[in-house]
């Protein structure tokens, strides 16, 4: 059985700080690691995807793989108010099927 | 990023009716296509994948004669869910994706959200 583990949360961070957000997955094999936000009510929507170990950086937002340690993570600089949401984590593997974290609720506080 | 749209948004229909919910990639051709559901407050369950001309795979516990898939093409998929129940009422998401195995991009169309009454 193929796992994502996410903690749920919340996780509370005062605007203008570093969130981060932390994913462990099973499968060695897997691939392709995925970070996506999911605001109340909406579909979720892709924020970053990175294949390789290292850092991957696009804006206020860091990618993180570590295949050794199977974990992957998502920095948030300069958290805003409007970066509350659900960050789901999906992980793809030999199987080309994702599979999803449960996600990490995010409340960025004035 | 990549367009796909869903419609409708939202049905609202009387239990024993079916309804169809049509997703597109609007700006490229998705070698995959998954299909979501998502109840409140719970992660996304996958329901099945299909691919463009080939029959879907569906995940354990789907009735695939209940929830029926057709990828008639790379743009455009459908899920069709027949003598749809109360305990059907959820927010039903596509999610296509682009590219070979390794170097996969997935993204998500808006959403349908559905109430059987």
């Amino acid at each position: 059985q193929k796992e994502v583990e996410q903690n749920s949360g919340p996780l509370s961070v005062p605007e203008g700080a570093i969130a981060s957000l932390n994913c462990t997955y099973s499968d060695r094999g897997s691939q392709s690691f995925f970070w996506y936000r999911q605001y109340s009510g909406k579909s979720p929507e892709l924020i970053m995807f990175i294949y390789s170990n290292g850092d991957k950086e696009d804006g206020r937002f860091t990618a993180q793989l570590n295949k050794a340690s199977q974990y992957v993570s998502l920095l948030i600089r300069d958290s805003q108010p409007s970066d509350s949401a659900t960050y789901l984590c999906a992980v793809i593997g030999g199987s080309y099927i994702p599979t999803f974290g449960r996600g990490t609720s995010l409340i960025v506080h004035p | 990023g990549a367009v796909v749209s869903q419609h409708p948004s939202w049905v609202i229909c009387k239990s024993g009716t079916s309804v169809k919910i049509e997703c597109r990639s609007l700006d490229f051709q998705a070698t995959t296509m998954f299909w979501y559901r998502q109840f409140p407050k719970q992660s996304l369950m996958l329901m099945a994948t299909s691919n463009e001309g080939s029959k879907a795979t569906y995940e354990q516990g789907v009735e695939k004669d209940k929830f029926l898939i057709n990828h008639a093409s790379l743009t455009l998929s459908t899920l069709t869910v027949t003598s749809a129940h109360p305990e059907d009422s959820s927010f039903y998401i596509c999610s296509p994706t682009l590219g070979s195995p390794g170097g996969e991009t997935q993204y998500f169309g808006p959403g349908t959200r559905l109430l059987v009454l």
